[in-house]
């Protein structure tokens, strides 16, 4: 079956460092990939997303993430993160046998201390 | 453009109890997806509507039902409440295509005692 893992389920850094969440996924087909963030108290927004053509795909905020097949991985990365980056990020891919549904990661809770 | 919302915010239930639970889709879409959340883990695909037909079902039991009206808002029901069941329940709205982004509303938070 079709699965979405993250690698970190908690990550505490400081304001200015650097942060990249690791996202594999299972499947050999084709496959649409997001990312999510859950800040507290709000609901699910969505971060970037990739559906094809170029790897490396830009979102809101200042954060990236890279598409690599080979590695079955897209993982979120930010160059300098802010206080207000607090929150949980969720991976989430649709695969082109289980249609429309998302598959979600675990989440990984990021804090980061001012 | 309003956006996904979600009715009502919270629920307290018990065992056995049924519960309905309401979702707006955001203007224009036509698909909605409702996911359950439990506590520390990732939402999870409980079924899709798709113009007022079931259009995919996760691994979920059939007394999690659910309903899309004309307008394109849902329920999603729950009979035979379960202490499990305790959650949030998410609903998120799109156009309906594979290649689509999802909206998510606030989510619905049951407790079941």
């Amino acid at each position: 079956a079709q699965s979405v893992s993250q690698h970190n389920h908690h990550v505490i850094l400081s304001e200015a460092a650097s942060l990249e969440l690791g996202c594999n996924y299972s499947y050999g087909g084709t496959v649409n990939l997001f990312w999510y963030v859950q800040y507290p108290g709000q609901h699910l927004q969505l971060l970037l997303k990739y559906f094809s053509g170029d790897p490396l795909v830009k979102g809101i905020k200042g954060f990236e993430a890279e598409f690599i097949k080979s590695k079955f991985s897209f993982n979120l990365r930010k160059p300098s993160v802010q206080w207000s980056d607090t929150a949980e990020y969720f991976c989430a891919g649709v695969f082109k046998a289980a249609g429309n549904k998302l598959t979600f990661g675990g989440g990984t809770r990021v804090l980061v201390k001012p | 453009e309003t956006g996904v919302t979600q009715s009502p915010t919270h629920l307290i239930k018990t065992r056995g109890q049924q519960v309905t639970l309401r979702c707006s889709s955001q203007s224009g879409h036509n698909t909605v997806s409702w996911y359950q959340q439990a506590l520390g883990q990732g939402p999870q695909f409980i079924f899709q509507y798709y113009r007022e037909e079931e259009n995919g079902r996760g691994n979920f039991p059939p007394r999690f039902s659910g309903l899309q009206f004309p307008n394109y808002s849902s329920e999603l029901n729950v009979n035979a409440l379960e202490l499990d069941d305790s959650a949030l329940y998410l609903c998120a709205s799109s156009t309906g295509g594979r290649a689509d982004t999802q909206y998510f509303g606030p989510g619905t938070r049951l407790t079941v005692l």
